[in-house]
């Protein structure tokens, strides 16, 4: 009864070749996210869809890009990764009203090589 | 702008101990307060929120949290912890009238002895 899937969990990429996570999600959820963990870090906002309503967090590099075709799908893209973008990547969703939690999936783990 | 300290980064207790994480948040008004539990290579699970009411909130896996508002403090407790419940902890605050952004602290990393 998983919620919110997340594939690959890992994920190997050449440095600077191009890389797609996808997530879906069955709980028809208007908001999706998709946050950046490094090791021993707290999770970090790249950006966020409200239904078709992109948002981008002002830090976010323009190296990373992200496409909702529908309300179940969303797709984290990093044009060039680098070693630095090694990370575990988590997309959530939630409902988008006020108060209500986000839903994780279990992560994609990136690494660069 | 709104912040979450996690003022331990490390915590060891001994299984059958008490169990105490701190959080302290800054923010303008009084946010939505969550507690996540991440594992090894997994996503975050939801433990407890808090949103209005009661100030004493009831978790998952015996966890409960108390706010604080006069300490802008949000502090997880178990009376008695568990060898599974060594995992990294969040807590995380959101702004009131959208969930679309939380803001997470840096996360206490609890080990348990035998």
């Amino acid at each position: 009864d998983a919620m919110v899937i997340q594939n690959p969990r890992y994920q190997v990429t050449q440095f600077g070749k191009p890389v797609t996570l996808s997530c879906s999600q069955t709980l028809n959820h208007n908001v999706m996210y998709w946050y950046q963990q490094k090791s021993s870090q707290a999770p970090k906002l790249l950006f966020h869809y409200y239904d078709k309503d992109f948002n981008n967090e002002a830090d976010t590099p323009d190296n990373f890009q992200s496409r909702r075709p529908n309300t179940s799908f969303c797709f984290l893209d990093i044009r060039s990764p680098g070693l630095g973008d090694a990370a575990m990547y988590l997309c959530a969703t939630s409902r988008g009203t006020g108060g209500s939690e986000a839903f994780f999936g279990q992560g994609t783990r990136l690494t660069v090589v | 702008a709104q912040s979450v300290t996690q003022p331990d980064i490390h915590i060891t207790v001994s299984e059958g101990a008490s169990l105490e994480l701190r959080c302290n948040y800054s923010y303008g008004a009084t946010p939505y307060l969550f507690w996540y539990v991440q594992s090894p290579g997994q996503g975050l699970q939801l433990l407890l929120k808090y949103f209005s009411g009661d100030t004493l909130v009831q978790g998952i896996k015996g966890f409960e949290a108390e706010f604080k508002r006069s300490q802008s403090s949000f502090n997880l407790r178990k009376p008695s912890v568990h060898w599974s419940d060594a995992a990294e902890y969040f807590c995380a605050v959101g702004p009131r009238g959208s969930a679309r952004q939380l803001t997470f602290g840096s996360g206490t990393q609890l080990t348990v002895l035998p």
